[in-house]
């Protein structure tokens, strides 16, 4: 079955080094995007890609960026990380024809310490 | 985007309908009402949408009022696993999604 998977799910960092988020999705969706959930704030939108070799900032970008090389990757990587990012990270893929039906991987539960 | 006003949470009894409503009074004609729902440490999951017909599908019936400024998400018969938090989100066909603070919705036995 196609899916969308976030690796690692679990991770503590130290403040200043960089991060890796991986998502990886086998539904071929040319969308893909990358939120953060804090307490308090609900789901906000960090980055998000239209297709391969297009990436475009969202609400709370600083301090990430994003690639994508290839369609079922976007892995987003914190720059140096702060006790700011502490978050849990969701990744959503949807497809060009249906962009309001996001679907979204299991998370990532990121400790900046 | 629209902003949208929600119950902060609600109960339901299992077996019954749960009716969760959502204000937005300022949404404009071409954008759309979308409902999301995320179950405790889940991504969030499409449920469905509508621009000013009511919609259903297999898992909800959505209404929305003639003016539009209001709208209903119905679960027919609640189970405990429909228990989550409801987020309408408002907004233009191709925007971005704004998640507020939704609904907590607990369906109880």
């Amino acid at each position: 079955d196609a899916e969308i998977t976030q690796s690692p799910r679990h991770k503590i960092t130290e403040t200043g080094r960089q991060v890796t988020l991986a998502c990886h999705q086998t539904w071929n969706h040319n969308n893909m995007f990358w939120y953060r959930q804090d307490l308090g704030h609900g789901l906000r939108l960090i980055h998000y890609s239209y297709g391969v070799q297009d990436t475009n900032k969202g609400e709370v970008s600083d301090g990430y960026s994003v690639s994508r090389s290839n369609t079922e990757d976007l892995p987003l990587t914190l720059e140096s990380a702060a006790s700011s990012q502490t978050s849990v990270y969701f990744c959503a893929s949807s497809e060009e024809t249906r962009p309001y039906e996001q679907y979204f991987g299991p998370g990532t539960r990121l400790t900046v310490t | 985007d629209a902003k949208t006003t929600q119950p902060t949470s609600m109960d339901c009894a299992e077996g019954r309908a749960a009716n969760l409503p959502c204000n937005h009074s300022t949404i404009s004609g071409n954008e759309y009402v979308y409902w999301y729902r995320q179950i405790h440490s889940q991504g969030p999951q499409y449920i469905i949408h509508g621009l000013k017909n009511n919609e259903t599908n297999e898992m909800a019936s959505l209404i929305i009022t003639e003016d539009r400024k209001s709208s209903t998400l119905i679960l027919p018969h609640a189970t405990l696993r429909d228990t989550a938090v409801y987020y309408c989100i408002v907004r233009n066909y191709g925007q971005n999604f704004v998640f507020g603070p939704g609904t907590r919705l607990s369906v109880l036995p």
